[in-house]
């Protein structure tokens, strides 16, 4: 069984840079079928894809976001990471990582989704 | 890009059948096979339903199903139940190789 936890810090300060990390685990993070994908989910709002990357380290971004976005992967720790830059209370949000089918671009599994308030 | 398009809300006495529209683009839904499906009751994450357009993964009741018209899929859940009471959400593909989400639709089961 795959698991794709999130960890990092819940409040952020406007104006600074987010820091997220995604460790897989009960699977390969170089496995050729999959992408690794970030998610994001406003308070009572709906998902907004953040970006997807392969093992290889190509990589698709939300137009919306890129210009303040940077997703890395680490094979060797079998962790994928998000950055987000520029941080408004607009960015208050649960981020969640998934993992992405290559070849579908269907989002299985989840992990539980961590909190992220930004405010001074 | 610009989100999917799907109804704020739909609701359905238990047993009946409800469908859930998830309108998108020729650059998205109306170009790929490749339109999922997500449950996600409050405080819990999204779970896949359907993926392809029409197919279930492991585990997911032979209730709910998909299809596609053009740029136009559908979620359809027959024989409403209490616990189908969440949020849906769409998904695509799209010609950027971008993913893309509805904007979600509350499903009611009175």
């Amino acid at each position: 069984q795959v698991l794709v936890p999130e960890s990092g810090p819940g409040l952020v300060k406007p104006s600074e840079t987010l820091s997220l990390t995604c460790t897989v685990s009960g699977g390969s993070i170089s496995s050729t079928n999959y992408y690794w994908a970030w998610i994001r989910q406003p308070p009572g709002k709906g998902l907004e894809w953040i970006g997807s990357i392969y093992y290889s380290g190509s990589i698709y971004y939300n137009p919306s976001l890129k210009s303040r976005v940077t997703i890395l992967v680490d094979t060797s720790k079998s962790q994928f990471s998000l950055k987000l830059t520029s941080l408004t209370a607009a960015d208050t949000a649960v981020y969640y990582c998934a993992r992405d089918r290559r070849g579908g671009s269907w989002f299985d599994p989840w992990g539980q989704g961590t909190l992220v308030t930004v405010s001074s | 890009q610009s989100a999917l398009t799907q109804p704020a809300s739909v609701s359905g006495s238990p047993g009946q059948s409800i469908t859930i529209s998830c309108i998108g683009t020729s650059s998205d839904i109306g170009n790929y096979n490749y339109v999922s499906w997500y449950q996600q009751h409050p405080g819990q994450a999204p779970k896949l339903m359907i993926y392809d357009v029409t197919t279930r993964p492991s585990g997911v009741s032979s209730r709910f199903s998909g299809s596609k018209s053009g740029n136009t899929a559908s979620l359809t859940i027959s024989g409403l139940q209490a616990e189908d009471e969440a949020d849906y959400y769409c998904s695509s593909y799209t010609n950027s190789a971008t993913r893309v989400f509805g904007g979600g639709t509350k499903l009611t089961v009175l």
